[in-house]
């Protein structure tokens, strides 16, 4: 059973980078048939995509999110990472990192999901 | 960017009853459609996938349908269990985007 688990700090200034990763156990972030991605909620709202790779390092970001997003993979570690820089009090939200079902040449939906993390942009 | 539209944004229904749920595709996203299931303080969790196929643990009475732009969630006999918020998401294509979610709440 393939198990997410996200970590990084809870709070974050405004103007720095906010930096999470994801750890993944019960499987290799290397499979073939898999893409990993991030996606946030603030508080009351709804789900926003931010982005997805794969273990080869290609990734997909969302295009209002772009110019502030990186995210990276680390094989030996099984681990994929979150950068967003130059964060506002709208970056604050719960964080999920997710397993994308990867099928047919096509990233499909998510289908194991970490338990989130929040984190909160302020002074 | 495709945008999907739930509604509505609240359903108001009795255990037992039978409710649907609607999502809608600014574009045609074919059958590349899942839902998923929030509870308070839970990630969410998927519930269907390619619009109508249920994944693992996912009970018989909730049933997804449709193609295109047009898509229902139906849960045929509301459990304790079923009360949560439910969103809708396209993987046709690149920025993969969620519905802003419905919630169905106990009346």
């Amino acid at each position: 059973q393939l198990h997410l688990q996200e970590s990084g700090p809870g709070l974050v200034k405004p103007s720095e980078t906010l930096s999470l990763t994801c750890t993944v156990s019960g499987g290799s972030i290397s499979s073939s048939s898999s893409f990993w991605g991030w996606i946030r909620q603030p508080p009351g709202k709804g789900l926003e995509w931010i982005g997805t790779i794969y273990y080869t390092g290609s990734t997909y970001y969302d295009p209002s999110l772009k110019r502030r997003v990186t995210i990276s993979v680390d094989t030996s570690k099984n681990q994929f990472s979150l950068k967003l820089s130059s964060v506002t009090a709208a970056d604050t939200a719960v964080y999920y990192c997710g397993r994308h079902e990867y099928s047919y040449r096509h990233v499909r939906y998510l289908d194991y999901w970490g338990q989130g993390t929040l984190v909160t942009v302020s002074s | 960017e495709i945008v999907m539209t739930q509604s509505p944004a609240t359903l108001s229904v009795s255990p037992g009853e039978k409710t649907t749920l609607s999502c809608r595709a600014s574009q045609s996203v074919s059958s590349n459609l899942a839902w998923y299931q929030q509870k308070p303080g839970q990630a969410p969790r998927l519930l269907i996938y390619d619009a109508s196929t249920r994944a693992t643990a996912t009970p018989a009475r909730l049933s997804g349908s449709g193609s295109g732009t047009e898509f229902s969630l139906t849960i045929s006999s509301l459990q304790s269990e079923d009360f949560a918020v439910y969103y809708c998401q396209q993987y046709y294509n690149w920025p993969q985007t969620f519905g802003q979610g419905t919630k169905v709440e106990i009346k």
